[in-house]
Order: C-alpha cells, then structure tokens, then sequence
C-alpha cells in the first residue's frame, strides 16, 4: 500500500517552456501533498505544501508564480515550472500524506528535469 | 529553525557487518521518520516512529524514537549489498498544517562490499 505515483520520470526541455510534473496517490487520499527539490549529493528540500482544495503554502525563497503547485483532488497535485530555464534544472520528488498525525509521508520516484 | 544532525556522513562496510547511524536535534520531534533512498528514486520509508522510547523493528532494521524526543538512530543487522543507499532521517513536529513538514537530515551513504 501507501503507493505514490510522480510523472514524468524525466524530461529534457527547452529553455522558457514550461513543465508540468503530476503526482498521484494511488491507493489512498491523500489530504497534504509536498513538492521537494534534492540537488546531486544534498538531502531534499522543501518547495512547498499544499492542501487539497487550497492554495499552496511555499518556504521563504521559492517563487510561487515560477513553480505553480496545484491540489484539486485528494489523489493528484501538480507542479508546473512556468518558463523553464537552466538554473531550474533538478530532481524534483512530490510526498504524500493522508489525514492523521501518525501518518508519514510517501515519496514519488521523483522528475529529474534538464532545460536545455 | 530546527536542524537535524546525522551521522555518520558515510559508511564503507563489509557484506554481513551490522550498522548503526543516528540524528540529534536541537530541538524536539514527535514523530521520526527513516528513509533510504537508491539513486535516481524517491525516499521509500523504512520505519516510522511515533512515541518517544519506541523501538521498532522492520526486519533486519531496527529503530528508536530517543526518551529526550531529540534523537533516532537506525540499526541495519547483517548488512547486504542491497543495502547500498542514502539514509535519511526525518522529523516531524506534531499534527496539523505546517507542523507535517518534515526536517530531513543530510543523509548517511551506506557502502557494502560483498
């Protein structure tokens, strides 16, 4: 159980397109979704936390009209990285949560993104 | 803010060794979360930890939530090549809103030579 899906697995763009990454619990509802950032040998860090049905919380530093998160259901939230360029380049991985505080985050495979 | 100090930074290890690293934090948690992650992957979640004193094994892992509520260590027994991965531990506060965030620490790389 507990199975987080994240799409695209990677993907290679040019620069000032935008991506959209999906993240989908799939076999439970997932009330609070988290979007994470992890560059090459460093832990993750958080982007933001969104809610279902609300606007997204960001962390001091990440601009919200660059990386677009979106909750509308309780299986599915996206990230879009609006006009892409090179410094945007990463590994992105999306969490999810059910209700309760004795349930842990689950973690999708991650995106790793490269803006030509 | 919080931080999360784990240790060690890395391990080289014979297949069959155990292992043990651990996190301590300035602050408390009331939950302590232990991760691997496998290049490339996500974090998958090893073991979940919701009270302090608590001892949970899964397999050969076995993990601890610190009396203080300011540390966790993890323990691997008989260690396998498949082992091989980024150990992360994470702390979460409590319940509600923010306080589902997690403070990761900088992850332990665990070598094993078979």
């Amino acid at each position: 159980g507990a199975v987080v899906s994240q799409h695209p697995s990677w993907v290679i763009c040019k620069s000032g397109t935008s991506v959209k990454i999906e993240c989908r619990s799939l076999d439970f509802q997932a009330t609070t979704m988290f979007w994470y950032r992890q560059f090459p040998k460093q832990s993750l860090m958080l982007m933001a936390t969104s809610n279902e049905g609300s606007k997204a919380t960001y962390e001091q530093g990440v601009e919200k009209d660059k990386f677009l998160i979106n909750h509308a259901s309780l299986t599915l939230s996206t990230l879009t990285v609006t006009s892409a360029h090179p410094e945007d380049s990463s590994f992105y991985i999306c969490s999810a949560k059910a209700w309760g505080s004795n349930q842990p985050q689950h973690f999708g495979d991650g995106t790793r993104l490269s803006i030509l | 803010g919080q931080q999360l100090n784990q240790s060690p930074q890395s391990m080289f290890i014979q297949e069959g060794e155990d292992v043990s690293m651990n996190c301590t934090s300035s602050s408390i948690f009331n939950t302590w979360l232990w991760y691997k992650q496998d290049p490339g992957e996500g974090p998958v979640l090893l073991i979940a930890l919701y009270k302090a004193g608590e001892l949970t094994s899964n397999g050969r892992l076995t993990a601890q939530f610190g009396i203080t509520r300011k540390d966790s260590f993890l323990n691997i027994s008989a260690s396998i090549p498949s082992d091989v991965g980024i150990y992360f531990c994470a702390g979460q506060l409590g319940s509600g809103g923010s306080n589902y965030k997690l403070t990761f620490g900088k992850g332990t790389l665990l070598t094993v030579n078979p």
